[in-house]
C-alpha cells in the first residue's frame, strides 16, 4: 500500500529550464528526504528535511532545493537543469532518525535533453 | 568514515537455486542494519532490519545476520524465485538520519 506519493512519474525538459517535482507522505513521519538514483542504480541523499532542520549534502549543486509547506510536503525545485541532472528522484520518509525505516515513493523519473 | 561494501554488482540465479549476497561495513558503533529490495519501476521498500538487539532478521524467505565480528550481514535465501528478481541495497543505519549509508546495490536476475 502506497505510502508516499510522487508525482509525476516522469518529466522531460530541456537544459534550463526550471522543474518542481512533488511528494507528499500519509504515514505521519515528521522527516522527510530526497535521494538521486543514477543509471547504476546508486542511492545519494540530497537533502534530509523535519519541521525544525534542513540538512543539505553539501555536493548537490545549488541549483537544487527543497520546499516544504508542513511536515507532510517536501518537494524539490530544479532551478536551471544541466544533463547531468537526469536521473530517478525519489522521495522518501520516516521516524526521526536513522535507525528508522525509510518509506519511498516510486520515483520521478528526469530526463534533460 | 563509514562505509558498506556489496561487491556483487549482479548475480543471475535460476529458480530454486540458493541466494547469497555478500555485504561488509566498516564503522566504530554498532549500527542499525537494513536489506531494502526495489522491483523493477518501484522506490525500495524494506525487506530486513536487523539491531545489536536481535542478531538475525528473517522475512518471506530471506536472512541476514548481523555478525559484529566480522562486521558483515550477508543476506541469504534458500531457493530463490523468479519474482525475486531485483535490486537489493545493505543499508548501514545510525541515529543521524544523515548518516544512512547505502550500498551499492546487487542486482539479482532469476532465470525461470
Amino acid at each position: 500500500e502506497t505510502a508516499v506519493f510522487q508525482t509525476p512519474n516522469y518529466h522531460v525538459t530541456q537544459v534550463g529550464n526550471e522543474v518542481s517535482f512533488n511528494c507528499k507522505q500519509t504515514l505521519g513521519h515528521d522527516t522527510m528526504y530526497w535521494y538521486k538514483q543514477d543509471s547504476k542504480k546508486l542511492l545519494k541523499i540530497m537533502f534530509s528535511y523535519n519541521n525544525k532542520q534542513l540538512i543539505v549534502n553539501e555536493t548537490v549543486p545549488r541549483r537544487f532545493s527543497p520546499q516544504s509547506s508542513d511536515k507532510a510536503h517536501l518537494n524539490l525545485r530544479i532551478k536551471s537543469v544541466e544533463p547531468e541532472d537526469s536521473a530517478v528522484y525519489l522521495c522518501a520518509s520516516s521516524r526521526l532518525g536513522g535507525q528508522n525505516t525509510l518509506y519511498f515513493g516510486a520515483g520521478t523519473r528526469l530526463s534533460v535533453l | 568514515g563509514d562505509s558498506v561494501t556489496q561487491m556483487q554488482g549482479q548475480v543471475t540465479l535460476s529458480e530454486d537455486d540458493f541466494l547469497f549476497i555478500n555485504c561488509t561495513y566498516s564503522t566504530t558503533w554498532y549500527p542499525t542494519l537494513f536489506w531494502y529490495v526495489q522491483y523493477p519501476g518501484e522506490g525500495p521498500q524494506l525487506l530486513l532490519k536487523v539491531t545489536t538487539a536481535n542478531n538475525k532478521g528473517i522475512s518471506r524467505g530471506f536472512e541476514a545476520t548481523y555478525d559484529k565480528g566480522t562486521t558483515s550481514f550477508h543476506l541469504q535465501k534458500a531457493s530463490v524465485q523468479e519474482s525475486d528478481s531485483a535490486v537489493y541495497y545493505c543499508v548501514l543505519g545510525d541515529t543521524n538520519a544523515y548518516k544512512v549509508i547505502f550500498g551499492k546495490g546487487t542486482h539479482l536476475h532469476v532465470l525461470p
